[in-house]
């Protein structure tokens, strides 16, 4: 297991499209969450999974935006009608319970 | 909602220096505080965490310092090297999903 992996590393879409992500956790972990990063912020919090279950949303997660996690596995980060707002790094990351989260190397999101 | 502050916001030391990052955090009731160190174009990686029954941890050239009462921790790098220059970012966890709640950063630079 070489870590968590996210595809694509970089996306460059124009407003309005609908964008996907997709994030392979490292295999035996068992909580996934995403995150967004600014430029010169830190990462916040959009939302979590314990196995296929979401069990928390940030209120920063718009009804534009949805995540699943089919079968506990992969988890994909899909955000509809892009707006130039959404461009930022989206980071995924993977724990066991009671750990740090190992994080993903991100999806670079550009709207034009 | 936890709030994590982080200072300073950058920080230049010469190369063999000592580089000291500091953070404090609002809501007492977490076990895990973790440092992350985030180079540019790249996701955060898990340098170091401490649980608050300790007051110190040490791994190699890095050194978390615990405070409980005080509701502070701080990383301490040791004999800095150039190759240490990155933003590192403290969190604590934020409710029993764990996700993290970061500080805003200290972008570190070690000179020759």
């Amino acid at each position: 297991d070489t870590g968590v992996s996210q595809n694509p590393r970089h996306k460059i879409t124009k407003r309005g499209q609908n964008v996907t992500f997709r994030c392979d956790p490292i295999s035996e972990h068992n909580r996934l969450y995403w995150y967004r990063q600014t430029l010169g912020q830190g990462p916040e919090f959009l939302t979590y999974f314990q196995n296929e279950a979401q069990l928390e949303k940030s209120r920063l997660l718009s009804d534009r935006f949805s995540a699943e996690r089919p079968k506990g596995s992969f988890s994909t980060l899909e955000i509809q009608r892009t707006e130039q707002g959404d461009s930022a790094m989206y980071l995924c990351a993977s724990s066991l319970a009671g750990t740090g989260g190992m994080f993903g190397p991100g999806t670079r999101l550009t709207v034009t | 909602q936890q709030q994590v502050k982080q200072s300073p916001q950058s920080l230049i030391v010469q190369k063999g220096g000592i580089s000291i990052i500091n953070c404090a955090y609002e809501n007492t009731a977490f076990d895990y505080f973790p440092w992350y160190q985030q180079f540019p174009g790249k996701g955060p990686a898990l340098l170091i965490a401490i649980r608050p029954d300790v007051s110190e941890k040490k791994e190699g050239r890095f050194t978390i310092s615990f405070n409980k009462s005080a509701k502070q921790f701080s990383l301490h790098i040791m004999d800095s090297q150039p190759g240490d220059s990155a933003t590192y970012f403290c969190a604590a966890p934020a409710g029993t999903a764990s996700k993290l709640t970061f500080g805003t950063g200290t972008r570190l630079q070690v000179t020759l």
